[in-house]
C-alpha cells in the first residue's frame, strides 16, 4: 500500500512569489494534517482537515497560507506571496477516523526555500 | 499552553549501553503521549505511544503524571537504533500533535 506522498519534494522560489503544496493521504483516510519544520524549531501543526472540512486550523500562521481538500481526497497547501520566513519541511500527514486515529502517518515532506 | 521538551538536542551512546531521552511536556488536560522516530533518509514514524503500554524494537516508556515525563528507554542501545526522535503531546479532541524539538540519537560501534 502506499503510504502519504507529497509534491514537490523541493521547492526554492524568490519572496513573493506563490507555490502549491500537494498531499495525497493514504486511501480511506478520512483525517489529513498539515506541519511545518522551521530550521532550528519543532514540528509545529498548522491545519487538520476531516474529509473536505477544516476541523482546526489554529495553526494556521496567517492569511497567506491556504489549505483546500476537495472532494475529500488529495490537499494542497498554497501560499502567496512567500516571505522568507516561510522557509521549512512541509509534513502531510493522515490517518483513519475514530479512536485511534491519533496513529498519523508522516509523508516524505516538502522542502521549502524562500530566498 | 501545551508544550513538550526534549532538552537534550544531542545523545551520544555506545551499542550496547543503555539509553535513554527525556521528555516532559506541560498539559492541563489528560495527556496521550506519543514517540515518532525519523531514521536517516525516511519519513516520520510511529514509534510508541503510552496508551498501548507495548515495548517496540526495545524501547519502552512510561507516563509519568506526577513528574509530568514520558522518557524512552532501551536497556541495549543498537547502531540501528541511530535516528532522530521526536515526543509528540495530543490533545484530546484536537487530535493535532504538539512535538517537541527532538533529540538525535546516535550510537556508536
Amino acid at each position: 500500500e502506499a503510504g502519504v506522498t507529497q509534491f514537490p519534494s523541493h521547492s526554492v522560489i524568490e519572496k513573493g512569489q506563490t507555490v502549491t503544496l500537494r498531499c495525497d493521504p493514504i486511501s480511506g483516510h478520512d483525517n489529513l494534517y498539515w506541519y511545518r519544520r522551521v530550521m532550528g524549531k519543532e514540528i509545529k501543526f498548522l491545519l487538520h482537515f476531516v474529509k473536505e472540512s477544516k476541523q482546526d486550523e489554529s495553526g494556521m500562521p496567517n492569511n497567506r497560507f491556504l489549505a483546500e481538500r476537495t472532494g475529500g481526497t488529495y490537499s494542497t497547501l498554497k501560499v502567496q506571496p512567500a516571505e522568507l520566513e516561510d522557509s521549512g519541511v512541509y509534513f502531510c500527514a493522515s490517518s483513519l477516523f475514530g479512536r485511534g486515529s491519533y496513529e498519523q502517518y508522516f509523508g516524505p515532506g516538502t522542502r521549502l526555500t524562500v530566498t | 499552553a501545551q508544550r513538550v521538551t526534549q532538552p537534550e538536542k544531542l545523545l551520544s551512546v555506545f551499542k550496547g549501553a543503555p539509553v535513554e531521552l527525556k521528555c516532559n511536556y506541560s498539559y492541563s488536560g489528560s495527556p496521550e503521549l506519543f514517540w515518532y522516530v525519523q531514521y536517516s533518509r525516511q519519513r516520520l514514524q510511529l514509534l510508541l505511544r503510552h496508551i498501548s503500554r507495548e515495548s517496540i524494537k526495545g524501547f519502552t516508556a512510561d507516563l509519568n503524571k506526577g513528574e509530568t515525563s514520558f522518557h524512552l528507554k532501551k536497556p541495549f542501545a543498537q547502531e540501528e537504533d541511530s535516528a532522530m526522535y521526536y515526543c509528540a503531546l495530543g490533545q484530546g479532541g484536537s487530535e493535532k500533535l504538539v512535538f517537541g524539538k527532538g533529540t538525535k540519537l546516535t550510537v556508536n560501534p
